[in-house]
């Protein structure tokens, strides 16, 4: 049971617009989300956050929004650019605690 | 800094041999997690420790699999006897033991088992 799912395995953008990823997730509990950002024949890392307190949380080019009564999450990359071509993950933990459910990943392939 | 350090990058081996993951965290982190990327059900979560101690190991597939953490510097997953169906992407992270901190990942060990 895929708590936290991310149904697009691929996505393709042009550099310079927006990429936007998407995320839904089934558990009411999870209260804080991450994503994460992967490129090939290395981890995950960390690249933003969101608590469930708020509804949008901004890095520079990365900006998360989060709407709680659809239990859905995006990520939009603004510019893209061709650096950013990796697998994102979407990730969901509740109560503060270290056990993180991932979804199953989108690779985003920006187009030069 | 060094981040987390796992080994081998890279492990084939035949069906029903004794495979060991190793993974050394960052330093001064106190919670380890041990995950699994396949195709078709992304990361999944094995087990984690906190503070050396297995926390939740209600991902670890079946009793083929076991996993240590003798000291904060140091865990093993293990797999014997393994199976084709094992072979994946084994990912170790670690994390301060702090609330929603984000857990930093080693490059991970590809296995292959014929």
């Amino acid at each position: 049971d895929q708590q936290v799912k991310q149904n697009s395995p691929s996505l393709s953008v042009q550099e310079g617009r927006i990429s936007i990823l998407n995320c839904d997730y089934t558990n009411s509990m999870f209260d804080y989300f991450l994503w994460y950002k992967k490129y090939p024949a290395e981890g995950p890392t960390f690249l933003i956050s969101i608590s469930s307190i708020k509804d949008k949380n901004e890095d520079g080019r990365f900006t998360v929004f989060l709407n709680k009564s659809a239990k859905h999450l995006s990520l939009h990359i603004v510019p893209s650019q061709p650096g950013d071509s990796a697998v994102y993950f979407c990730a969901a933990t509740s109560g503060g605690y270290q056990k993180v459910t991932f979804g199953t990943g989108t690779k985003l392939q920006v187009i030069p | 800094d060094a981040g987390v350090i796992q080994s081998p990058r890279h492990e084939v081996t035949e069906m029903g041999q004794e495979v060991t993951l190793r993974c050394k965290p960052i330093s001064g982190h106190n919670s380890l997690f041990w995950y699994r990327q396949t195709m078709m059900r992304g990361l999944e979560l094995l087990i984690y420790f906190n503070n050396n101690v297995p926390i939740d190991d209600s991902g670890m597939p079946e009793d083929r699999f076991s996993a240590k953490m003798p000291n904060a510097s140091f865990s093993t997953l293990k797999i014997q006897p393994s199976e084709p169906r094992d072979s994946a992407v084994y990912f170790c992270a670690s994390s301060q033991d702090s609330f929603n901190q984000p857990q930093h990942f080693g490059d991970g060990t590809r296995l292959s088992i014929l």
